[in-house]
């Protein structure tokens, strides 16, 4: 969507590294920012948000930070695993209208 | 507890025709959101309904309607089908409120036009 950006389009690591995708967003109306998980055929799942009122949220080994300073969040996964393999969007309710614009979405390839 | 379920999951169509998709929210769930996802891009919100009316509309044209029952099921329907309506459909439901509303999504339609 226009008013996020979402880089890298394909990130590939291998087994046990770490793996960082970023969102850029354009405007300050939302004070939510959630991570989507979509494996080959499946459903978009959320699998970790954050809200504005603080700077990074951890769940085992994803983690999500902002800087909305800098108005971009981040996605981090540690000790990638085969089955983290999937495309991860960002969305982002711009404009106060709480309807998300996904990202261009990130295909994540973890090698064995 | 029964997420948010979708039919069909695969449907073939010929230009010009029109289809119907369904959905059933999530238990508890009283919004439901619409998105078309195509091959290699996120999904785009076509529209949102809650308490049976249209509630935000994205940018699709009006061959693409829907509908929201009292038991807040919906459907989509698109008309006069054209190539570039094939896609993935996404269902989301969610609670309807002040705010982003974390949404649900089902498995989708897979919709083939030939």
């Amino acid at each position: 969507g226009e008013n996020v950006e979402q880089h890298p389009s394909t990130l590939s690591v291998q087994e046990g590294d770490s793996a960082v995708i970023k969102c850029t967003y354009s405007d300050s109306a939302s004070n939510y920012f959630p991570w989507y998980k979509q494996e080959l055929g499946k459903r978009p799942q959320l699998i970790i948000d954050i809200r504005s009122n603080v700077g990074e949220k951890k769940d085992q080994r994803i983690a999500v930070t902002l800087n909305k300073t800098a108005k971009h969040f981040s996605l981090h996964i540690t000790e990638t695993q085969p089955e983290d393999s999937a495309v991860y969007f960002c969305a982002y309710p711009s404009g106060g209208s709480y309807i998300p614009t996904f990202g261009r979405g990130t295909s994540l390839i973890v090698h064995p | 507890d029964a997420g948010v379920t979708q039919s069909p999951t695969h449907l073939i169509k010929t230009r010009g025709q029109q289809v119907t998709l369904r959905c059933s929210p999530k238990s508890g769930h009283d919004t439901v959101s619409w998105y078309q996802q195509a091959l290699g891009q996120g999904p785009q919100f076509i529209f949102q309904y809650y308490e049976e009316e249209e509630r935000q509309r994205g940018n699709f044209p009006d061959r693409f309607s829907g509908h929201q029952f009292p038991n807040y099921s919906s459907e989509l329907n698109v008309n006069a089908l054209l190539l570039g309506d094939s896609a993935l459909y996404l269902c989301a439901s969610s609670f309807w409120g002040r705010g982003y509303q974390p949404q649900h999504f089902g498995d989708g339609t897979r919709l083939s036009i030939l």
